[in-house]
């Protein structure tokens, strides 16, 4: 079974750019998160999406963050534009069912996001 | 709220033991164990849901004490593989994981 994937594995861009980074979770997971590590420092979490439904996106930074997952399969996670606190990695998540709770999250190698 | 760990580091020779934190001032609905090596993503490790459960698998286990505040990774006889950074989390409401600062573990020959 293929595990979480994302694209792209680096991205390096300059201040006011806009990128665009994939998720696509393990097949049939309906939970779908997105966190962002920068560095040094802990996990944060940014969003959830429950199928193609945001259930909490508390954790976006700004309006610059718009998160979509189109048909509750792959998000695209877009920053337009960037800034230089942008940086940081971006790790997608995701869990089997719509319990959302006590499940195990498995975690995809992450986007590194540099802006220069 | 945001859980803390313990030590923020830690270097020990190949078949040390080593025993990592995770606290909180208020009880946890769970624990997530994670590691993370360099570049690579987060490996799940163990999830405690219980207060006194204590679980694990090869040399690596956790315990989550009965007030459900602390929870504990213990690693013993250290390989070289377990080398990378440790991560607790905790769930909130709905589903979400909130982490701790994380624990460096390097091991050396």
């Amino acid at each position: 079974e293929a595990g979480v994937t994302q694209f792209p594995s680096h991205s390096v861009i300059e201040k006011g750019q806009t990128v665009t980074l994939r998720c696509d979770p393990i097949s049939g997971h309906d939970n779908l998160y997105w966190y962002r590590r920068v560095m040094g420092k802990e996990i944060k979490f940014l969003l959830h999406f429950v199928k193609e439904s945001k259930q909490d996106e508390s954790g976006m930074p700004n309006n610059r963050f718009l998160a979509e997952r189109t048909g509750g399969t792959y998000s695209t996670l877009k920053v337009q534009p960037a800034e230089l606190e942008d940086s940081g990695v971006y790790f997608c998540a995701s869990s089997q069912g719509s319990r959302s709770r006590q499940e195990t999250q498995y975690f995809g190698p992450g986007t590194r996001l540099l802006v220069l | 709220q945001q859980p803390v760990q313990s030590p923020q580091a830690v270097i020990l020779r190949e078949g040390e033991d080593a025993v990592i934190n995770c606290s909180s001032s208020k009880a946890l609905y769970s624990v997530h164990w994670y590691r993370q090596k360099h570049g690579e993503a987060p490996v799940f490790l163990m999830i405690l849901l219980k207060g006194g459960e204590q679980k694990g698998h090869d040399k690596i286990s956790a315990s989550f004490n009965e007030k459900k505040q602390q929870s504990s990774l213990y690693l013993t006889a250290s390989q070289l593989s377990y080398s990378g950074t440790y991560f607790c989390g905790t769930e909130m409401s709905t589903g979400k994981l909130i982490f701790g600062q994380g624990t460096t573990l390097q091991v050396k020959p």
